[in-house]
């Protein structure tokens, strides 16, 4: 089955305490992207990346890290996370052919900086 | 760079009416609008999208307008129905340079009243 796994989905954690978010997708799709996703501020996207090895910013990347070692995989890193950060998470991947760029999302991941 | 503005925040129809939710967007570069619907507690999912060489486009009971001179989409659902309740997302991109870079709206959260 065709899906974006993202772990863990729950996640309290307190401050400065470095956490890792694992996306994998199985689509072997060449983009892949982090969101968040707070009310009234819709999807903000965090990173993102066109490929192994290759990413770049979104909107609001400060106090984030990403990497792409691999194509199926693009964990999200809070290396010191504040209370700012409590949101509910978003990996998505995405084909862009024939000029669409489709989002598939993963369940979501819902973390909690105390 | 891109934003997208999207209105109203909050939209409550009654079963069986027409909703109608409409963005806006900076970008004339961009040229491809996809829309999100995303059910409580669950993922986004796409529903239906457009670029900017169609001016409409339907499926079954919902539609999406696009009206590139005023930089304008619109997403129209009839005959609404209780399972319609969600928050919409709109979004834009650009396929050009395949960035994977899309950029949502703030969301409009529907509740359809049976």
């Amino acid at each position: 089955e065709a899906q974006v796994t993202q772990n863990p989905r729950y996640l309290i954690t307190v401050t400065g305490k470095k956490l890792t978010v694992t996306c994998s997708q199985n689509m072997n799709h060449e983009y892949m992207s982090w969101y968040r996703q707070d009310p009234g501020l819709g999807l903000r996207q965090i990173y993102y990346s066109m490929n192994v090895e290759v990413t770049d910013k979104g909107d609001v990347p400060e106090g984030y890290k990403v990497s792409r070692k691999e194509k199926r995989n693009f964990p999200l890193i809070l290396e010191s996370p504040s209370p700012n950060q409590t949101s509910l998470y978003f990996c998505a991947s995405s084909l862009s052919t024939s000029g669409k760029n489709i989002q598939y999302f993963g369940a979501g991941t819902r973390l909690s900086v105390l | 760079g891109e934003n997208v503005e999207q209105h109203p925040s909050t939209l409550s129809v009654q079963e069986g009416d027409s909703a109608v939710i409409k963005c806006t967007y900076s970008d004339s570069a961009s040229n491809y609008f996809p829309w999100y619907k995303q059910e409580l507690g669950k993922r986004p999912q796409l529903i239906i999208d457009i670029r900017s060489n169609v001016g409409e486009k339907k499926d079954q009971r919902i539609a999406v307008t696009l009206n590139k001179t005023a930089k304008h989409f619109s997403l129209h659902i009839t005959e609404t129905q209780p399972e319609d309740s969600a928050v919409y997302f709109c979004a834009a991109s650009q396929s050009s340079g395949n960035t994977g870079k899309l950029i949502f709206g703030q969301g409009t959260t529907l509740q359809v009243k049976p």
